[in-house]
Formats: C-alpha cells, sequence, structure tokens
C-alpha cells in the first residue's frame, strides 16, 4: 500500500508568517506531486504540482521536492487568514494492471492567527 | 478550468436504502473519478469511469455496491446501495484539468451523505 503521509496538524501561525507544511510518501518511483487546499466544507482545489527536485513558486506559494529524501514541501510566505484551510498532498500512485491514481495524505490543518 | 456540479449537494438516508448521486460537467471529458471523503478522513478513489466502458473500481470498493453510469461525455452517476452508517461520507466527483495530466483534478462541491 503506497502512503502519503502529512502532519494532521492543526498548525498555527500567525499572520505575516511562513507556514510550512511538509509531506513524506513511500513510493521512491513517484515522480510528480501535487498539492490541494481544503476549506471546511469546501471540496478540494489543486493549488501546486511539482516533478523536479528543488523548489517551484507561484505568488506566495512555494513547493520544495527532495526525492532522495521522499519529501515535498509547501512553503506559505506572508500567511493570511484566507490562507486557514486544510492542505493535502497527493502523489500519484500504481494501483495495479498498469494504472495509477492519485494518493492523498490525510491533510494538515493550518490556522492563520490575524 | 471545468465545471462541475453536483446533486443532490446533502441528503440523509435511512439503513438500507440506496442513492444515486449525479455529476455533471461543462465540457466533454474522457475520464471522471468517484472519491468518497470519509468524517476527519482524506480522500480515496472509489472508482475511474470513462464512457462507453465498464468503470475500474479500486481495491476494497465494488460495483454491487458503488454501480456507476457513464451515459457520455458530461455525466455520471454514482449510487451508494443497501446503505448503512459507515457509508456517511462527503462524495466527490472530479475531471482531469486541461493540462494533459490525468492528477491535476478539478472537484465537484461535493454531496453529503448521512446515514441513520
Amino acid at each position: 500500500q503506497k502512503e502519503v503521509e502529512q502532519n494532521s496538524g492543526p498548525l498555527s501561525v500567525p499572520e505575516g508568517a511562513i507556514a510550512s507544511l511538509n509531506c513524506t510518501y513511500s513510493d521512491r518511483g513517484s515522480q510528480s506531486f501535487f498539492w490541494y487546499r481544503q476549506y471546511s466544507g469546501k471540496s478540494p482545489e489543486l493549488i501546486m504540482f511539482i516533478y523536479s527536485n528543488g523548489d517551484k513558486e507561484d505568488g506566495r506559494f512555494t513547493a520544495q521536492l527532495n526525492k532522495a529524501s521522499q519529501y515535498v514541501s509547501l512553503l506559505i510566505r506572508d500567511s493570511q487568514p484566507s490562507d486557514s484551510a486544510t492542505y493535502l498532498c497527493a502523489v500519484p500512485a500504481y494501483s495495479g494492471a498498469g494504472s495509477y491514481q492519485l494518493t492523498f495524505g490525510k491533510g494538515t490543518k493550518l490556522s492563520v492567527i490575524p | 478550468s471545468a465545471v462541475i456540479s453536483q446533486k443532490p449537494s446533502r441528503d440523509i438516508c435511512q439503513r438500507g436504502t440506496s442513492l444515486t448521486i449525479q455529476c455533471q460537467v461543462d465540457s466533454q471529458v474522457t475520464m471522471m473519478f468517484w472519491y468518497r471523503q470519509q468524517p476527519g478522513q482524506s480522500l480515496t478513489l472509489i472508482a475511474t469511469a470513462n464512457q462507453g466502458s465498464e468503470a475500474t473500481y479500486e481495491s476494497g470498493f465494488v460495483i454491487d455496491k458503488f454501480p456507476i453510469s457513464r451515459p457520455n461525455l458530461t455525466f455520471s452517476t454514482l449510487t451508494v446501495s443497501n446503505m448503512s452508517p459507515e457509508d456517511s461520507s462527503i462524495y466527490l466527483c472530479s475531471v482531469p484539468g486541461t493540462s494533459g495530466s490525468i492528477y491535476e483534478q478539478f472537484f465537484g462541491p461535493g454531496t453529503r451523505l448521512t446515514v441513520l
């Protein structure tokens, strides 16, 4: 069973600080990694993806990937109360018969305190 | 991004009954996915629905319990059969984005199901 592990939190940061969300995965062959944001009572929405080792920046969001350590993280700079949500890490995992499925971690709940 | 609607948005059902959830997309898509999100848990893929073929179910999910229809490229239904309280979950459909990766998915608003 392929696993994606996240600290469930809650992670509380003050407004304006950097929020750091972490994810580890068990399948060393994984090539792509996705971060979804889910507001309470809403459906998940894709905010970042990363395929290569290193950093990928998009506005206030930076995804960091270290395939050797099987570790992917999401940094949110200048955190805002509107960033308060659950952040889900997702990794494609082989599910048999030549197909892959998107395997989600349980998510980290982030609270940005004004 | 695709616009996805689901019906019903929520329902309360009795044990032993069945509920059919509809998913409508505003554009034609080859693949549609059905997920379950149990309280406090992450998303688990139930099945992949391709138009013109049988749905592909993930381990732990069977067609008799979760029959799926995919009559055209913009619509799918998921039925939750012979429900028990353990089926209380949010059920979401999703479709791939336009990037070409099936993993960049757009989700519908979800159907919140409570089974008494």
